[in-house]
């Protein structure tokens, strides 16, 4: 079975300070990882992905995350936020089945960005 | 093109009104899925389509009646729905094949119930 824990319900950052929105999952497979991005009234954007061939992920917008399998987490980080990443952020395991897959989400971490 | 999009964008219905959503993509994926979010929640899922067949259906209330009528397209019928299912119902895909399958995210459908 599969979980996700986001450790953070909401982050408050100012802009061009670094962000850091922690995950930590659990898998009984090698995991698929992915951080998704939601802007208000929005639908959800793929910002990274993890697929096993490198430990550090970069993404759209600046954003990257590390797979570290030893703490079993994911976290994403910024290295200067912009009042544009204000949004939800959920960090979601994948499992690939017949034909489809299955997303196991976090319960989302809200990122504040104060000027 | 990497967009899956969605139809109608808002909608407003009385309890005993028919109405559908409607969603389309055209990347050659072959799974597509129904998701139910609520304000300040993960989305949930509702239904998954694998070439064109229904594969999951989490216990979804009848009222609620997904149709797959090709690969590109999904709709999901509503009828005499009640308030508490207002919500943004989301639409994704994916490919069917393949070690690792991303999901693509339409914009949503934003639903109120009277």
């Amino acid at each position: 079975a599969q979980s996700v824990t986001q450790l953070d319900s909401h982050v408050s950052v100012s802009e061009g300070t670094p962000v850091l929105l922690r995950c930590n999952y659990s898998s009984s497979y090698s995991p698929s990882l992915f951080w998704y991005v939601q802007h208000p009234n929005k639908g959800l954007q793929l910002l990274l992905k993890y697929t096993s061939a490198a430990t550090l992920v970069k993404g759209i917008n600046g954003f990257e995350a590390e797979f570290k399998k030893s703490e079993t987490s994911f976290h994403l980080t910024k290295p200067s936020a912009h009042m544009s990443d204000a949004a939800e952020y959920f960090c979601v395991v994948s499992v690939s089945n017949s034909g489809y897959s299955t997303l196991t989400f976090g319960k989302g971490t809200m990122l504040l960005v104060s000027p | 093109d990497t967009e899956v999009t969605q139809t109608p964008k808002h909608l407003v219905m009385g309890m005993t009104n028919k109405k559908s959503l409607k969603c389309e993509q055209h990347m050659g994926h072959r799974a597509m899925y129904w998701y139910k979010q609520k304000a300040k929640k993960p989305p949930e899922l509702m239904f998954v389509y694998s070439y064109e067949k229904l594969s999951i259906n989490e216990s979804v209330p009848s009222r609620f009646s997904p149709e797959c009528p090709n690969s590109s397209l999904l709709n999901l019928h509503l009828h005499a729905l009640q308030p508490e299912d207002s919500a943004l119902y989301l639409c994704a895909s994916s490919q069917g094949w393949g070690a690792i399958r991303w999901q693509y995210f339409g914009p949503g459908t934003r639903l109120t119930v009277l």
